[in-house]
């Protein structure tokens, strides 16, 4: 069965310091891989994408992601978090042939001061 | 240019009733997606509409609904309401079906009592 997996459900990093999100997927093949955020009373924004090539992908807000075949994994990381950071975080997947999404459950980003 | 507009921001139903949600999506775009998300949970996928007809659906009862017009907006209609119904519903809009890339609405907060 299709599913994406983020087994942190709330994380508290301070101000300043590196993030990592993780991110696992189960899937027949190579999926779309997606990372959005979500600010209280906001829909989702997109954060970055991955369909192929370098797996290592630069996105919004100074985020990036990489993925990792052997692992599964599509981890979100960030060098220095900012108050504003603070949000939901959803991993995603698609199939290469529709639109239909998978989300995971979420991870919410406090940001200590 | 205006992005992905949902109406309205909030709802409050009873039990058994039917309701109406509505999206407009961003100009130039000719898919939109509906999904829900339950408190605490990522958005669920509940259907696509692409020319007027719904192309792909996930695992949601008939009660739910969908219309999409010839301006590309789209319905969301939910009959016989649960409580279990109560989520935030998000429209999501792109421009063809292998852009991958959605935009999402606000979303409508519905409360079902």
């Amino acid at each position: 069965a299709q599913s994406v997996t983020q087994p942190d459900i709330h994380i508290t990093v301070s101000e300043g310091a590196s993030l990592e999100l993780r991110c696992n997927y189960s899937y027949g093949a190579t999926p779309y891989l997606f990372w959005y955020v979500q600010s209280p009373g906001q829909g989702l924004q997109l954060l970055l994408k991955y369909f192929s090539g370098d797996t290592l992908v630069q996105g919004i807000k100074g985020f990036e992601a990489e993925f990792k075949r052997s692992q599964s994994s599509f981890n979100l990381r960030k060098p220095s978090v900012h108050w504003s950071d603070a949000a939901e975080y959803f991993c995603a997947v698609a199939p290469r042939e529709a639109s239909k999404i998978i989300f995971g459950s979420g991870t919410r980003l406090s940001i200590r001061p | 240019d205006a992005g992905v507009t949902q109406s309205p921001t909030h709802l409050i139903k009873t039990r058994g009733q039917q309701v109406t949600l509505r999206c407009s999506p961003k100009s130039g775009h000719d898919t939109v997606s509906w999904y829900q998300q339950a408190l605490g949970q990522g958005p669920q996928f509940i259907f696509q509409y692409y020319e007027e007809e719904e192309r792909q659906r996930g695992n949601f009862p008939d009660r739910f609904s969908g219309h999409q017009f010839p301006n590309y907006s789209s319905e969301l209609n939910v009959n016989a309401l649960l409580l279990g119904d109560s989520a935030l519903y998000l429209c999501a809009s792109s421009l063809d079906r292998a852009d991958e890339k959605l935009f999402f609405g606000s979303g409508t907060q519905l409360s079902v009592l």
